[in-house]
């Protein structure tokens, strides 16, 4: 599975759009992105997922470039319960492992 | 509730116990794991099941046990732990041939005195 890099943490003001941006260069063809965040001392909770296309659902947006080699996950508009550590995570299609890195981790502040 | 239940939340346990972490899914799924999360740690893939055959054990001691009756139930055995072993340990289940990713569970929080 491809290696991901995400800055270790972020601020984002209450009310503001959040966008967390994660780097997969050596992504392959059949690497799909996805994303789960994690709450305090909570399990990971899924947020979306894509292949090539942008996606949107009622959480969040994911845009990927072009070239594949990088994302976005947007949180339009960030409320305090969105403090928590982000994963961005490239797992093969129907039944790759999910590989979890450090994540990062975003403050929402009022 | 996210259609994975792990009992207890919560444990303490002395080194010459032997406890067991459960994990319950009713989601219909047919793969199952066991993550660990130390402190200040990544989660740590230690074991899956897909159609209740052990698939992968990540080089995890055998002071830890899993077993998975059926599709719908996984454990965590354990026995003689150390301290160091102390972690939130989440359970996730998932439908294999799907793109939907994984369900986790709440965690349970190991103690080991």
């Amino acid at each position: 599975d491809a290696k991901t890099t995400q800055p270790p943490s972020m601020d984002c003001a209450e009310g503001r759009a959040a966008n967390l941006p994660c780097n997969h260069s050596t992504i392959s063809g059949n690497e799909y992105v996805y994303w789960y965040r994690q709450i305090h001392s909570q399990g990971p909770q899924y947020i979306i997922h894509g292949l090539k296309n942008n996606e949107t659902n009622e959480m969040a947006s994911l845009i990927i470039t072009e070239d594949r080699k990088s994302s976005t996950l947007i949180l339009p508009h960030a409320t305090l319960r969105d403090t928590a550590v982000y994963y961005c995570i490239v797992r093969v299609d129907q039944g790759g492992k999910l590989i979890f890195g450090q994540g990062t981790e975003l403050s929402v502040k009022p | 509730e996210t259609g994975v239940t792990q009992t207890p939340r919560h444990l303490v346990m002395g080194m010459t116990n032997k406890k067991s972490l459960k994990c319950e899914q009713h989601l219909g799924h047919n793969a199952m794991y066991w993550y660990k999360q130390s402190a200040k740690k990544p989660l740590e893939l230690m074991f899956v099941y897909s159609l209740e055959e052990r698939v992968e054990n990540n080089s995890v001691p055998s002071r830890f046990s899993p077993e998975c009756p059926n599709s719908s139930h996984l454990f965590l055995h354990l026995h003689t732990l150390q301290p160091e072993d102390s972690a939130l340990y989440l359970c996730a289940s998932s439908r294999q041939g799907s793109n939907y990713g994984y369900t986790f569970g709440s965690g349970t929080r190991l103690t080991v005195v």
